[in-house]
């Protein structure tokens, strides 16, 4: 049973330059969330899936933020125009129903 | 709303000697779970445990052990003959649950270092 993958797990960027994280979830599991985690915090929601309509964005999702889960597997967050502030561990989970959520590794950014 | 204070933001302890690591939550709703999870230096988040809101039965996992309170609206870890292993930070979360799925609010995490 593979668990959640995550691709790249480092990312280092330019201001204002667009990136995109990949999300593999467990292959059974219907729901896909993302997370994002700033030095010394816990993570901290930002949208979550179910198959392939999204079905919730937290305020911290802005404009530049968009995420997609086509055909109700894979799943991928594309940052815009980064800033500084975008520097953080992107954190992605999947569950199957309302069962406990299983996290991958991260993908860790950093915006020059 | 939801809220998990983890009030502890830095620990340090010789090794061997026991750890216990806090947790306050806040919440209205009467069914929710209570989570830890570990997270060392790579990053990762390890599961190790969920508790929902109707046991209160305290747990033991080997040199684990887990507190939790409705009273005092409390989730606490206990290390016993802690280890350098046990170095990481360690994060409480409540799960609610909310438009259809479990919404997880995580603390800021309690550091734990171990020291040899």
């Amino acid at each position: 049973d593979t668990g959640v993958s995550q691709d790249p797990r480092h990312k280092i960027t330019k201001r204002g330059q667009n990136v995109t994280f990949r999300c593999d979830p467990i292959s059974e599991h219907n729901r896909l969330y993302w997370y994002r985690q700033t030095l010394g915090q816990g993570p901290e929601f930002l949208t979550y899936f179910q198959n392939e309509a999204q079905l919730e964005k937290s305020r911290l999702l802005s404009d530049r933020f968009s995420a997609e889960r086509p055909k109700g597997s894979f799943s991928t967050l594309e940052i815009q125009r980064t800033e500084q502030g975008d520097s953080a561990m992107y954190l992605c989970a999947s569950s199957f129903g309302g069962d406990r959520q299983y996290f991958g590794p991260g993908t860790r950014l950093l915006v020059l | 709303a939801q809220k998990v204070t983890q009030a502890q933001t830095e620990i340090s302890v010789v090794e061997k000697e026991d750890v216990t690591l806090d947790c306050v939550y806040e919440t209205r709703d009467t069914t929710y779970y209570l989570f830890w999870y570990k997270q060392p230096p790579s990053g990762e988040l390890v599961f190790l445990i969920r508790r929902n809101s109707f046991d209160e039965q305290n747990e033991i996992s080997g040199r684990y052990s887990w507190n939790f309170q409705k009273s005092t609206s409390s989730f606490n870890f206990t290390i016993t003959a802690s280890q350098v292993v046990d170095s990481a930070v360690y994060f409480c979360a409540l799960s609610l649950y909310s438009g259809g799925y479990q919404k997880v609010t995580f603390g800021t995490g309690t550091k734990l270092q171990v020291i040899p």
